[in-house]
């Protein structure tokens, strides 16, 4: 079972910020949380991860509570193509068997004109 | 560079054929993964690979599935006599060994089985 859990859905409008909550209560000390989002009939794409601070990319910025039980990917002009399902994972750091991504269902974004 | 690349990208089997999926990792990425996903899921695991040594099955659903990965590149996803139920996307992903750790997927191959 997946150890995050998300909105089923939400909107925003172009040009506007795409805030994504995700809640992880029962994540590990060793745990990092990774986004992923898929667009239509494409694979899974990284798009940023952390561990306690916020992180920033070209992509998106990444917000996680002190107490690291929940977080919120944050996209600041969304676009039309910004479009996907939006997975939050919690996996440890590195690779190895344990870095098997275990998905949810995510949260699907519509960015409307 | 070039990603990771499946073939073949659609594939219609009759119930009780086998198929064969093919995984073209990145280059000198030593983990490669193997998910399932049905219409409207998430994707879930089927199996790792670290080189050519089969680390975890543990998500394989029968024994009708097999992967191999015998020079520790390229692998191949097997279903004996297939049915039904799978039917879905096969996404396989190889890990890089260093920076973010992430997982870089193919497009999928999409199984119909008819």
């Amino acid at each position: 079972d997946a150890k995050t859990t998300q909105p089923t859905s939400m909107d925003c409008a172009e040009g506007r910020a795409a805030n994504l909550p995700c809640n992880h209560s029962t994540i590990s000390g060793n745990e990092y949380v990774y986004w992923y989002r898929q667009i239509h009939s494409q694979g899974p794409q990284y798009i940023i991860h952390g561990l306690k601070n916020n992180e920033t990319n070209e992509m998106a910025s990444l917000i996680i509570t002190e107490d690291r039980k929940s977080s919120t990917l944050i996209l600041p002009h969304a676009t039309l193509r910004d479009t996907a399902v939006y997975y939050c994972i919690v996996r440890p750091f590195g690779t190895g068997a344990n870095s098997k991504l275990t998905f949810g269902k995510g949260i699907t974004l519509s960015v409307r004109p | 560079g070039a990603g990771v690349s499946q073939s073949p990208r659609y594939k219609v089997a009759k119930r009780g054929q086998d198929v064969a999926l093919r995984c073209d990792p990145i280059s000198g990425h030593v983990s490669l993964f193997w998910y399932q996903q049905a219409l409207g899921q998430g994707p879930e695991f089927l199996t790792y690979f670290q080189n050519e040594a089969q680390l975890d099955k543990s998500g394989l659903p029968s024994d009708r599935f097999f992967a191999e990965r015998p020079e520790g590149s390229v692998s191949t996803l097997k279903i004996q006599r297939t049915q039904q139920e799978d039917s879905a996307v096969y996404l396989c992903a190889s890990l890089s060994s260093g920076g973010t750790y992430e997982q870089y997927f193919g497009p999928g191959t999409r199984l119909t089985v008819t």
